[in-house]
């Protein structure tokens, strides 16, 4: 059965750094990409970025930059997303996603994983 | 970057209705949009790829249309569980944006 699976929910305080895993199940790993998408309580869906497992290559939005991390470890079918110097609008439930775009650029997302909240309170 | 606008942000309609929601993008974008449900407390699902192609297992009475940068999704006939929230989502570049997001409600 194809399927995603992250980590449990993280409770963080302003500053610090949280890092999301993403196991994957199910199919050649590598055949897709890996995108992150983050929900804010009560706000729509926000894409922030993606991981070819094929390549390594990388795409992240822009207001990121310099605080998120993404990588793929394809020994382990586990994708990962870290964010850095946490702040309380970080707080959202984060899915990792299987995407169509294997190599070249994100696709769109066919599978979700179940997501994790993170919850950045001092 | 690309933008991707929904209207309405919200929709109330009867069960039975065919109701359309639309999305549009802030420069051409070929067909390269999906259209995605998500119901509370769960993670989004996929209906509707490349603007008008049916994902597997999707009931037909979902349907896409548009290119360029004016989209549609209708439903032909609104069942119980199709009240739900709808994103429309730009890929195959180098940002995938999500449109806002249009609740479809009961009336």
């Amino acid at each position: 059965q194809v399927q995603l699976v992250q980590t449990g929910a993280e409770v963080k305080k302003p500053g610090a750094s949280v890092k999301v895993s993403c196991r994957a199940y199910g199919y050649t790993f590598t055949s897709y990409g890996i995108s992150w998408v983050r929900q804010a309580p009560g706000q729509g869906l926000e894409w922030m970025g993606w991981a070819s497992p094929y390549n390594g290559k990388t795409k992240h939005v822009q207001k990121f930059q310099g605080r998120v991390t993404m990588t793929t470890d394809t020994s382990a079918r586990t994708a990962y997303m870290e964010l850095r110097t946490l702040r309380s609008d970080d707080t959202a439930i984060y899915y990792c996603a299987r995407d169509r775009g294997a190599g070249l650029v994100p696709g769109c997302i066919d599978v979700w994983g179940q997501g994790t909240t993170v919850i950045v309170s001092s | 970057d690309i933008q991707m606008t929904q209207s309405p942000s919200t929709l109330s309609a009867s069960v039975g209705d065919r109701v359309t929601i639309t999305c549009r993008a802030s420069q051409s974008i070929s067909s390269w949009l999906a259209w995605y449900q998500q119901t509370p407390g769960k993670a989004p699902k996929l209906l509707i790829y490349k603007a008008s192609s049916l994902e597997s297992g999707v009931p037909s009475r979902f349907s896409g249309s548009g290119s360029g940068t004016e989209f549609t999704l209708t439903i032909s006939s609104l069942q119980p569980d199709d009240f739900a929230t709808y994103y429309c989502q730009h890929y195959n570049n180098y940002s995938s944006p999500f449109g806002q997001g249009t609740k479809l409600e009961i009336k």
